[in-house]
This record gives structure tokens, sequence and C-alpha cells, in this order.
């Protein structure tokens, strides 16, 4: 089965700084990829979602890149505010989703 | 009006004791699951139903038995809770599998077995 892993697991930043979590999976098979923010006591939710035909997108101050040769994709978020404080899960999958282990984002103000 | 929504959104009961966990989506979506969240955040899915058929069933002890009457329903029943049981239950429902649209969360139940 898929295998996911995320780096890192806390990640804190000051506030306007950029914020990168990267992940890896590990079937080939998987086509889709997207990224979840779990707010305090809150469901996840998604903010942004990659499927294996592109390499980039975009959506305001958040950005995902995918290495499909690599089998790595990353989450690149800017200019950082604290509402952006959330834990971060990626997934991946064909089938079904296989989620990392996440990343609690603390953004210093 | 809310898309996901399970009940009871607390859940605190005793080791030995039978509870269940309701969940309803009212997106038309026909793909529900269950997801287990441990303490240490960590999310992996139990279950998942396409139109009220068992399409994933992970490793999961077999006290806990899923039932889906109709696609906008999905229901977790678990039997002789455990301490180890302890932990946040999240459904969700997409349209598709969830490896190709996005899936949307309940609330989540807090099941504490004490």
């Amino acid at each position: 089965g898929e295998n996911v892993e995320q780096h890192p697991s806390t990640l804190s930043v000051q506030e306007g700084d950029s914020a990168v979590i990267k992940c890896t999976y590990s079937d080939s098979a998987s086509n889709y990829f997207p990224w979840y923010k779990q707010e305090l006591g809150k469901r996840p939710q998604l903010i942004i979602d990659i499927r294996s035909n592109v390499g980039e997108k975009k959506d305001q101050r958040i950005a995902v890149t995918l290495n499909k040769t690599a089998k790595h994709f990353s989450l690149h978020i800017t200019e950082t505010q604290p509402e952006d404080s959330a834990v971060y899960f990626c997934a991946a999958g064909d089938y079904k989703l296989s989620f990392g282990a996440g990343t609690t984002v603390t953004v210093r103000a | 009006d809310t898309a996901v929504s399970q009940t009871p959104k607390y859940l605190v009961t005793q080791m030995g004791n039978d509870k269940s966990i309701k969940c309803e989506q009212n997106l038309g979506h026909d793909t529900m699951y269950w997801y287990k969240q441990d303490s240490k955040k960590f999310l992996k899915i139990m279950f998942s139903y396409n139109n009220k058929e068992l399409i994933i069933n992970e490793t999961v002890p077999n006290r806990f038995s899923p039932k889906s009457p109709d696609k906008a329903h999905l229901n977790l029943h678990i039997n002789s809770l455990e301490l180890g049981d302890s932990a946040v239950y999240f459904c969700a429902s997409s349209q598709e599998g969830t490896a190709n649209t996005e899936a949307f969360f309940g609330q989540g139940t807090r099941l504490t077995v004490v």
C-alpha cells in the first residue's frame, strides 16, 4: 500500500516569512495529492490539490509542487499570517488516500 | 447548512460498553468514509462505502462495524469499547473516491473511553 512521509513534524516561522512542508510517497500509481489544513479542534479542510499531470499549482499565497519521478511533493506558504497556524496534512493515493503524519505550523507574530 | 454532520460531538463511556456514532451528508456524494485521528494527530482511514457498498476495509478490529442504510448515511458501531479506542473519529464524504475529488469532513466525534 501507499506510504506517505511528511516533514517536518513541527515548523515555527516568523510572520511574513515562508513555510515549506515536504512529503514523499511510495506508490507510483498514486495520482492525486491533496493538502488539508486542520485548525485546533476543527475538521480537516482541503486547501489545495494537484494531480499527477501537473507539476505546479498556485492559489494566492499557497503553492504546491509535484515531482513524480522523485515521488515527492511540497506545500509552500508565502507571507505567512497568524491565521496560517494549524496542522497541515499531505495525502497521496489513487483509489484511496493515505495521509502524512501532519505538520504543526506556528506563525509567530 | 452543514454538509457532513456527525453525532455526537463528544462521547465519554466506560470500557466494555457498545456505542454508535452517526453520520449524514447532504452533498449528494456517492462515497463516505470513517477516519480515526489518534492523540498524535495521525489520520487513518478505517472504512469507505460507495453507494452503500463497502469498498475499503482497513485493518480494524471487528468490534468496529460500519452500516450504511443509504448513500447519505454511514454509521459506526463499536462493541466492547477499549481504552485504546479513545480518539477523534471523523466521517467524510466525496463525490467519487478520495483519489479524485475533495473529501469533506464532519466536525469529528471525540470518543473517550474510561
